[in-house]
């Protein structure tokens, strides 16, 4: 069935380092969405790329969505404490799975002060 | 946040015990899903719903049901909740095509 893979699946790194996370999808997405998730707390959306090869930036997130429309990545610049929780992207699904949304099963970032 | 409630927040049941999880919406969705979150697994569909009395099921639907009488509401129930549906369940509003909005979740225990 369609699937959405993400690595690494745990990363640590020490404040003010950067940190990437992959997401690779086993079809062609008509869009990838991405959230984060803190400890404790529920999903939150932070943004939807639809474009081919398309990247967008938020601060110090910068998101890109591959050329095939089949890959992604989140990379954070300079870490911050406040970047800490499980960031996770999600792909709309197609035939059985139309109508919902395939989750990764995510990133957790743990950061050093 | 989106307006969306979840009920209880918290619950401890023993094996065996019908359940009913309750999500709420103020944001008059058409769609609205109710996902499980285990570690290692991340969110995973149970069920979700594209209208009144429209529903379908997800990845993980066995031991679930679902019902929406009302745009606002979705109910999740365990008709008899297993040691393996302990887990935190969310709910959420939006399209698969767009973003969704998640509720708060809520901690199920079953003993």
């Amino acid at each position: 069935g369609q699937q959405v893979m993400q690595i690494p699946q745990y990363q640590h790194v020490q404040e003010g380092e950067d940190f990437t996370t992959y997401c690779n999808s086993s079809t062609t997405l008509s869009n990838i969405q991405w959230y984060k998730q803190r400890p404790g707390g529920h999903p939150v959306f932070l943004i939807q790329l639809v474009k081919s090869g398309e990247v967008k930036k938020q601060k110090r997130l910068t998101f890109q969505f591959g050329e095939a429309k089949k890959n992604s990545s989140l990379h954070i610049t300079a870490t911050q404490t406040t970047d800490v929780g499980t960031y996770f992207c999600a792909g709309p699904g197609y035939g059985g799975s139309q109508g919902n949304l395939i989750f990764g099963k995510g990133t957790k970032l743990s950061v050093k002060p | 946040d989106a307006g969306i409630t979840q009920s209880p927040r918290h619950k401890v049941t023993e094996t065996g015990t019908p359940v009913t999880l309750r999500c709420h919406q103020t944001e008059n969705h058409r769609y609205m899903y109710w996902y499980r979150q285990d570690p290692g697994h991340g969110l995973r569909l149970i069920h979700y719903s594209y209208g009144v009395k429209d529903t379908d099921k997800g990845e993980v639907s066995d031991g679930y049901s679902v019902s929406r009488s009302k745009t606002e509401d979705f109910l999740l129930t365990l008709e008899s909740a297993t040691s393996s549906q302990t887990s935190v369940y969310f709910c959420a509003i939006g399209s698969y095509l767009y973003e969704q909005y998640f509720g708060p979740g809520t901690r199920l225990t079953v003993t």
